[in-house]
């Protein structure tokens, strides 16, 4: 089974510099999508970035971006200029394929917070 | 339309009680997702319809009953909870790829959330 590993249950960054979140995976397949998801305190789960394993090129949206180490199982997010709209919980997510439908295995989550 | 909506936004139910929560998308997906959460824990999920027949059901305890009418709408019938039950039920829906590949669905959209309480 896979699993999604985020060790830093907290960080914390000041308005206009730059943080990265951790994630690492577990999986026995070659091919799969990883995902990033912003989680706000209006509890609205809101995509942010995603990742296709059998691209080598890191994902990039405006400030967000990730560093794909597909043999190292790891899959960091950098968020660039933080903003004080960027303070939520962060969940890496991974997607598995059971039988002919698919699910999302989710980290335990970073809270975020961006001080002024 | 490029969202979920989930109702009623919060809803407060005693043990004996039945009710449902909604949710509607009309973005043509085809898969769509009830998921649980606790507070400060990741999502769970509970169930998968695809093509508006039930693929997963995550060993979900029989007072959670899912249905799935047509491809916009997903409801979750709840019967005789436990104050445990209590949390942010969370839908989601994804849009089914022409192509075959890595994955047949695209990345899951989420509503806002149904926050339930079970006294």
């Amino acid at each position: 089974a896979q699993t999604v590993t985020q060790s830093q249950p907290e960080m914390s960054v000041q308005e206009a510099e730059t943080v990265t979140l951790s994630c690492t995976y577990d999986t026995s397949e070659s091919d799969y999508y990883l995902f990033w998801y912003k989680q706000p305190p209006s509890r609205q789960m809101i995509l942010v970035i995603r990742q296709e394993a059998y691209k080598q090129q890191n994902a990039t949206e405006n400030r967000f971006s990730v560093n794909f180490q597909k043999a190292a199982k790891s899959f960091s997010l950098k968020i660039s200029d933080s903003q004080l709209g960027d303070a939520a919980m962060y969940f890496c997510a991974y997607r598995s394929r059971q039988g002919g439908s698919e699910k999302l295995v989710f980290g335990k989550g970073t809270k975020l917070t961006v001080n002024p | 339309d490029t969202e979920v909506t989930q109702t009623p936004k919060h809803l407060v139910m005693g043990m004996t009680n039945k009710k449902s929560l909604k949710c509607e998308q009309h973005m043509g997906h085809r898969a769509m997702y009830w998921y649980k959460q606790k507070a400060k824990k990741p999502p769970e999920l509970m169930f998968v319809y695809s093509y508006e027949k039930l693929s997963i059901n995550e060993s979900v305890p029989s007072r959670f009953s899912p249905e799935c009418p047509n491809s916009s709408l997903l409801n979750l019938h709840l019967h005789a909870l436990q104050p445990e039950d209590s949390a942010l039920y969370l839908c989601a829906s994804s849009r089914k790829k022409g192509t075959s590949g890595a994955s047949s669905y695209n990345e899951q959209f989420f509503g806002p959330g149904t926050r339930l309480t079970v006294l």
